[in-house]
């Protein structure tokens, strides 16, 4: 069975100082991807940064960071020098090898000024 | 911004009517995705479609079809809707990508559509 998990239902951080998210999966397939969005106050899904299965490398992408451990199948998030406009919900997903997306129920963070 | 469109946004009638939501897409990608968003539960998947006329059900599919007779149309379809229901209706798009591709193959999403089931 596929599973995303978040067991961080709301976060706080203090302006310019970094965070981390926590992502943990389930998941019995050979390859997949895994990804995390942002959904600020306005509903839209933005997606942030991907890492797939087999990159040996972390994913970066400007203030956002991806810390993979396969071996604890974790995909946390990090958010450096966090800004007001960070303050969104935010979701872990996993591609599956057929192609479904599987998300996480999402974690709440607030920047504190 | 991928082109991603849903109709109607916004939503309201009556326990026991029909619904259907339409999502239209110019990206001429394969996959198409209907999932529900509800407070506590992150999104779930309805159904998803693989390609013209190929559909597979999700993790809630119960009361709910969905058709895809055009590459650009996914349309879910509530038979006699109920007030559980109610909720955020997100339509998706991807398309599939190897392990050596440079394209993330991530899912693009349309501003979504809000039902209310009274």
């Amino acid at each position: 069975a596929q599973k995303i998990t978040q067991t961080q239902p709301g976060m706080f951080v203090q302006e310019k100082e970094a965070v981390t998210l926590d992502c943990t999966y389930d998941t019995s397939d050979p390859s997949y991807g895994l990804f995390w969005y942002k959904q600020p106050s306005s509903g839209e899904m933005i997606f942030l940064i991907y890492q797939g299965s087999y990159d040996q490398q972390n994913a970066t992408e400007g203030r956002y960071s991806l810390n993979f451990q396969k071996a604890r199948k974790s995909a946390n998030l990090v958010i450096s020098a966090s800004q007001l406009g960070d303050s969104a919900m935010y979701f872990c997903a996993m591609r599956a090898v057929s192609n479904q997306f599987y998300f996480g129920t999402g974690t709440s963070l607030t920047v504190i000024p | 911004d991928a082109g991603i469109t849903q109709s109607p946004r916004h939503k309201v009638t009556e326990t026991g009517t029909p619904v259907t939501l339409r999502c239209h897409q110019t990206e001429n990608h394969r996959y198409m995705y209907w999932y529900r968003q509800d407070p506590g539960h992150g999104l779930r998947l309805i159904h998803y479609s693989y390609g013209v006329k190929d559909t597979d059900k999700g993790e809630v599919s119960d009361g709910y079809s969905v058709s895809r007779s055009k590459t650009e149309d996914f349309l879910l379809t509530l038979e006699s809707a109920t007030s559980s229901q109610t909720s955020v209706y997100f339509c998706a798009i991807s398309e599939k990508v190897g392990l050596a591709a440079k394209n993330t193959g991530e899912l693009f999403f349309g501003e979504g559509s809000r039902l209310t089931v009274l």
